[in-house]
C-alpha cells in the first residue's frame, strides 16, 4: 500500500530552527509536495521536490533524497505565524497527491 | 499566482435538505479538480477527482449518490451534498490543476464550512 509518515506534532522556540521529517512508500513518485495549513484554512503550498537535493525558499527549505524515500522541510528564524499544520504529499505514478496526516507545528515565545 | 475560488465559505442546512458548493479556477484552466473533505483535527481526505467533461472518480467509502459532482467547463466543478445529515458536517475544500504544468501543483481554494443541524 501507499503511505507517508510524519510526525503527528512538533513544539520549537521563536526565533529558533525546526525540521520536519516525512517518509513515504508510494507506488511511483512523481515529485513531493509541502504545504502549509493554518487551523480552519485550505492548505497553501510551500515546495515541490521532484530531484534530490535541496530547495531553499527564503526561511523555508526543503530536501529530498528519493533512494530513501524521505525529505524534510525546513524552518530558519521561526515566527509565531509559522504555528500551523505542515502537510508532506507525494505525486504517485497515477500524478495522484497522497497525503500525509500532517504535522502540527507549535511555536512557543 | 493561480486562484481557486469556492462558494459558498460557510453553509448551514437542515437535515435531508441538498447543499451545492462551487469551486472555480479564476485565472487558469484546470484539467482536473479534486474534491476533499477534513474533519476537525484529521488530514485531508480525498472525496473524488473530476476531469472535465467527464464521471468524477469517488475513493473507497464516498457515496457517489450523495455526493454529486460536476466538472461543467475548464474552470467550474460543483459538489452537491445530498440529502444531508450531521455526520456530513466538515470542511470541504476544492484543489484545481492547471491544463498545462510541469509540477502538477494543486491550488485549492479557501474551503467551505458545512453544518448540518
Amino acid at each position: 500500500g501507499q503511505n507517508i509518515d510524519q510526525p503527528t506534532e512538533m513544539t520549537a522556540t521563536e526565533g529558533a530552527i525546526v525540521q520536519i521529517n516525512c517518509t513515504y512508500q508510494t507506488s511511483g513518485f512523481n515529485g513531493l509536495f509541502w504545504y502549509q495549513q493554518h487551523a480552519g484554512e485550505a492548505p497553501t503550498f510551500l515546495s515541490y521536490n521532484v530531484l534530490d537535493g535541496l530547495e531553499e525558499k527564503g526561511r523555508f527549505s526543503s530536501f529530498l533524497s528519493r533512494s530513501k524515500g524521505y525529505s524534510y522541510l525546513l524552518l530558519k528564524e521561526l515566527q509565531m505565524k509559522d504555528s500551523a499544520s505542515y502537510l508532506c504529499a507525494v505525486l504517485d505514478s497515477n500524478y495522484q497527491l497522497i497525503w500525509g496526516a500532517g504535522t502540527k507545528l507549535i511555536i512557543k515565545p | 499566482g493561480a486562484v481557486v475560488s469556492q462558494h459558498p465559505s460557510w453553509v448551514i442546512c437542515k437535515s435531508g435538505t441538498s447543499v451545492k458548493i462551487e469551486c472555480r479556477s479564476l485565472d487558469f484552466q484546470a484539467t482536473t479538480m479534486f474534491w476533499y473533505r477534513q474533519f476537525p483535527k484529521q488530514s485531508l481526505m480525498l472525496m473524488a477527482t473530476s476531469n472535465e467533461g467527464s464521471k468524477a472518480t469517488y475513493e473507497q467509502g464516498v457515496e457517489k449518490d450523495k455526493f454529486l459532482i460536476n466538472h461543467a467547463s475548464l474552470t467550474l466543478s460543483t459538489l452537491t451534498v445530498t440529502s444531508a445529515h450531521p455526520e456530513d458536517s466538515s470542511f470541504y475544500i476544492c484543489s484545481a490543476r492547471a491544463l498545462a504544468g510541469e509540477t502538477y501543483e494543486q491550488y485549492f481554494g479557501p474551503g467551505t464550512r458545512l453544518t448540518v443541524t
